[in-house]
């Protein structure tokens, strides 16, 4: 068990439709990556959030959007479904300190997932 | 933009033999971590590798970095079936963005 918590484990909704992903991080963790993983994509990065402010983006599509919040849980908003969106979401977190962040390294510890299935 | 390719795809075992799977990438960085993910499960993190010639071990599982050749190295010593597991290496730059790139992981199967 890493320390990061995640709900729901499954989540089961049709195309067009909107969702939210939630990730509890563990505790002391100001760090939270969202990652998405298919089986044609692989493991991408989404975005990451620092103490709640966005610190990076990567393949995420203008439909998904997230937040962290002051007590560091973070949302991942999905909407207007597709079926290619049906995938397992992994939120990650990771040490607390600025050298942690900008000089050391950055061992991520993922949370159990949410499994999206578009039908 | 970075980019990390583990080779091969998939790799079947046969139990008590060794074996040695790779993760090439392809930009400079000294930073490097491995982990384990179970069918339909997260991801565990087995290793952090964070300098060249680093070399971290544990149970039958050995990790190397080599940061000249780009090359990290995960030996599997007298395989056994409870390492049948699909193994991730991922590369961070330091910095900010500080997101990790993951390959595409290599599953092993350990069979009897």
């Amino acid at each position: 068990d890493s320390g990061v918590t995640q709900t729901p484990k499954h989540l089961i909704t049709a195309t067009g439709q909107r969702v939210t992903l939630r990730c509890s991080p563990r505790s002391g963790d100001l760090s939270v990556y969202w990652y998405q993983q298919s089986l044609d994509q692989g493991l991408q990065f989404l975005i990451h959030y620092y103490n709640g402010e966005e610190r990076a983006k990567g393949n995420i599509l203008e439909r998904f959007s997230a937040q962290q919040f002051p007590d560091l849980h973070s949302e991942l908003n999905l909407s207007s479904l597709e079926l290619g969106d049906s995938a397992l979401y992994f939120c990650a977190s990771s040490t607390p300190s600025g050298r942690a962040l900008y000089g050391s390294y950055n061992e991520q510890f993922f949370g159990p997932g949410t499994r999206l299935t578009v039908l | 933009e970075l980019k990390v390719e583990q080779n091969p795809l998939f790799l079947s075992m046969q139990e008590g033999k060794n074996y040695t799977i790779y993760c090439n990438y392809s930009t400079t960085s000294d930073r490097l971590y491995w982990y384990r993910q179970d069918p339909g499960k997260s991801l565990e993190s087995l290793f952090v590798l964070l300098s060249n010639g680093a070399v971290k071990q544990e149970g039958r599982l050995m990790a190397s970095l080599d940061t000249k050749a780009r090359l990290s190295t995960l030996h599997i010593t007298a395989a056994v079936h409870d390492l049948s597991a699909t193994y991730f290496c991922a590369v961070d730059k330091p910095g900010a963005n500080s997101k990790l790139t993951f390959g595409k992981g290599i599953t092993l199967s350990v069979r009897p």
